[in-house]
């Protein structure tokens, strides 16, 4: 079974922090990985993508990937309490035409004033 | 620019009930479309997914099945529901071909009473 591994949480930060997320995968056959925030009762929102080795930074979001160890990270700097979700791994796997994505549980995060 | 519809967004139906969700793509051509389920305080589940019409993939044995009548048309069904059915049902859609992210519609709550 293919997975995908987070913490759970919850991870609490205070505000003006950095807060990190990480996640491990099991399918060497994994190509990309996204990031996705949910809030309570909402569908998820992406809000990275990354595909190679190393770092990619988007505002406030730093994603970094190393596929030698099967590690995925997410880091949000100078955390807001609008920050405070459900942050969800995901890796895909490119299946015919279209990629098989597999998702994380999720880790909760809290962003203490 | 692309959107996802996905309705209804409740459902309250009783064990034994037939079930149909339906899922709508606009501004593109060809999209993959997914079916996820998320059950309470859990993390997605992938249980369907198509790369193009007629052509579905099941990832999850049970009681639901999908079908795909129209490029950006997607329709989660079930002729007699389980308790074990309730959940947030989250239809998206990925650019066809490649891998990329995917993007989610509002998503459906149903509760089996």
């Amino acid at each position: 079974q293919k997975e995908v591994e987070q913490n759970s949480g919850p991870l609490s930060v205070p505000e003006g922090a950095i807060a990190s997320l990480n996640c491990t995968y099991s399918d060497r056959g994994s190509q990309s990985f996204f990031w996705y925030r949910q809030y309570s009762g909402k569908s998820p929102e992406l809000i990275m993508s990354i595909y190679s080795n190393g770092d990619k930074e988007d505002g406030r979001f730093t994603a970094q990937l190393n596929k030698a160890s099967q590690y995925v990270s997410l880091l949000i700097r100078d955390s807001q309490p609008s920050d405070s979700a459900t942050y969800l791994c995901a890796g895909g796997t490119p299946y015919s035409s279209a990629s098989k994505i597999i998702f994380g549980s999720g880790t909760r995060l809290s962003i203490r004033p | 620019s692309q959107t996802i519809h996905q309705w209804p967004a409740t459902l309250v139906q009783p064990v034994g009930s037939p079930l149909s969700l339906e899922c709508t793509v606009e501004g593109t051509s060809n999209p993959n479309l997914y079916w996820y389920r998320q059950a309470a305080g859990r993390g997605l589940q992938l249980l369907f997914y198509s790369v193009g019409i007629g052509q579905i993939s099941s990832e999850v044995p049970q009681n639901l099945s999908a079908s795909r009548p129209q490029d950006r048309q997607f329709i989660l069904s079930s002729k007699k529901l389980l308790l074990s059915d309730s959940g947030f049902y989250l239809c998206a859609w990925s650019v066809g071909g490649e891998v990329s992210p995917l993007h989610f519609g509002n998503g459906t709550r149903l509760t089996v009473t």
